[in-house]
């Protein structure tokens, strides 16, 4: 069964740092494009970063230049370090195998920045 | 960037009602388009992608049209069990989510 458990999240405060995990289990992440995509509460989904097989990222300008999207292949599992946290990234973030589509999705972890 | 207008962004419906839900994007993305239903606490699932094809296993009620700048997302006998909130995604130029449709049983 394909399967993506998301973990990490948690209480933050703004300026700080998190990193989310995003482990894989009935097919092989670095053969596949993954996303992230995060929810803030009340809100519409919001694309935040993609990291193919190849190993090219890209991420939404919203993020850009403090998130960093990566993989460990012994692992089956993939990242997003989350740096200069800020109000505006209060979310729940989401871990999805694709690129052009999003599927399967992860259930989410939530991330609060607030002092 | 690529603008997705969905209409309308709430929607309360019969069961056993047809309910259709567009999609608007600010440019031409040809077929670039996917449709997802998200229960309330849940993950987004996909539905339908290519603006048309049907996900395995989902319901034969459900139905997607369209291409270039305008879309449509059909359910033709609206059920209990599809209550949800509904989104398209265009990948044409990275990737945008529409705002949303809340569907809600009348």
């Amino acid at each position: 069964e394909v399967q993506l458990v998301e973990s990490g999240g948690g209480l933050i405060q703004p300026g700080g740092s998190l990193r989310l995990s995003c482990a894989a289990s009935g097919f092989t992440v670095s053969s596949n494009y993954m996303s992230w995509v995060r929810q803030a509460p009340g809100k519409g989904l919001e694309w935040v970063s993609v990291i193919y097989s190849g190993g090219s990222t890209y991420y939404a300008d919203s993020v850009k230049g403090r998130f960093t999207i990566s993989r460990d292949n012994s692992k089956n599992t993939l990242y997003l370090q989350m740096n200069s946290l800020r109000a505006e990234d209060t979310a729940v973030y989401y871990c999805a195998r694709g690129a052009s589509r999003f599927d399967p999705w992860g259930q989410g972890t939530l991330v609060t920045v607030s002092s | 960037d690529i603008q997705m207008t969905q209409s309308p962004s709430s929607l309360s419906a019969s069961v056993g009602d047809r309910v259709t839900i567009t999609c608007q994007a600010s440019q031409d993305i040809s077929n670039y388009l996917n449709w997802y239903q998200q229960k309330p606490g849940k993950a987004p699932k996909l539905l339908i992608y290519d603006a048309s094809n049907l996900e395995t296993g989902v319901p034969s009620r459900f139905s997607g049209s369209g291409s270039g700048t305008d879309f449509t997302f059909t359910i033709s006998s609206l059920q209990p069990e599809d209550i949800a909130t509904y989104y398209c995604q265009q990948y044409d130029n990275q990737y945008t989510f529409g705002q949303g449709t809340k569907l809600e049983i009348k």
